[in-house]
């Protein structure tokens, strides 16, 4: 398997530019997970998608970010507009879910897209 | 809320050592703890997950322990080796939130050949 896919690995925009992140989960996973990870506040969890419908999205900063999962082997991670504080590292995740509480599953991260924006 | 914490944040040892890498977490009431890898400008690598019934889990040279009633965990690495240079994460999964791993800020650790 390729593994999780995101693109592009590098994005450089202008502040007030609408930016899309894409990933691609691994095959037959059922969760998704989208995280964002700076010097100042670590990895954290943006949003997470079970069986294509966004279960939590509490991390999502304010209005201006919004993702979605058309299907099960895509999701979009798009911020209009942006501002130079979205700069980060986002990471893209997968995993296979048989949704039974305490039961661990293993996530799987993809290379992540270093947003940068000026 | 959940607040995970790793000490040290930087760790520099010569290759041949064993070493310990620290993990506290404020709410015990988790499903499971999983410890990853960061290399540079790549994604994580899971290294070992630990659910809440177990108390240690063990590959390699790699051995992580759990003590939940007290919010601790251990990352040993026996006989370190220069490519195991690396950052290293741990999560936890809380009961408050299912599959929402928080994440500490990590070690940075350096082995010198």
């Amino acid at each position: 398997d390729a593994g999780v896919i995101q693109s592009p690995r590098h994005e450089v925009t202008e502040m007030g530019q609408e930016v899309t992140l894409r990933c691609k989960p691994i095959s037959g996973h059922n969760s998704l997970f989208w995280y964002r990870q700076t010097m100042m506040r670590g990895l954290e969890l943006l949003i997470y998608f079970n069986n294509n419908v966004p279960i939590d999205d509490s991390g999502m900063p304010e209005d201006r970010f919004s993702a979605k999962m058309p299907n099960a082997s895509f999701s979009t991670l798009k911020i209009q507009p942006s501002e130079p504080r979205d700069s980060a590292v986002y990471f893209c995740a997968s995993s296979l879910s048989l949704g039974t509480r305490g039961t661990a599953y293993e996530q799987y991260f993809g290379p992540g897209t270093r947003l940068t924006v000026t | 809320k959940q607040e995970v914490t790793q000490i040290p944040a930087a760790l520099s040892v010569p290759e041949g050592e064993n070493l310990v890498l620290n993990c506290s977490f404020t709410d015990s009431a988790i499903y499971n703890l999983q410890w990853f890898r960061q290399d540079p400008g790549k994604g994580l690598t899971s290294l070992l997950l630990i659910q809440s019934s177990q108390r240690e889990q063990t590959s390699g040279r790699l051995n992580a322990s759990l003590d939940k009633s007290s919010g601790r965990s251990t990352l040993y690495i026996a006989a370190s080796q220069p490519g195991d240079s690396a950052t290293y994460l741990c999560a936890v999964e809380s009961r408050t939130g299912f599959q929402k791993l928080v994440f500490g800020t990590g070690t940075r650790l350096l082995v010198s050949p």
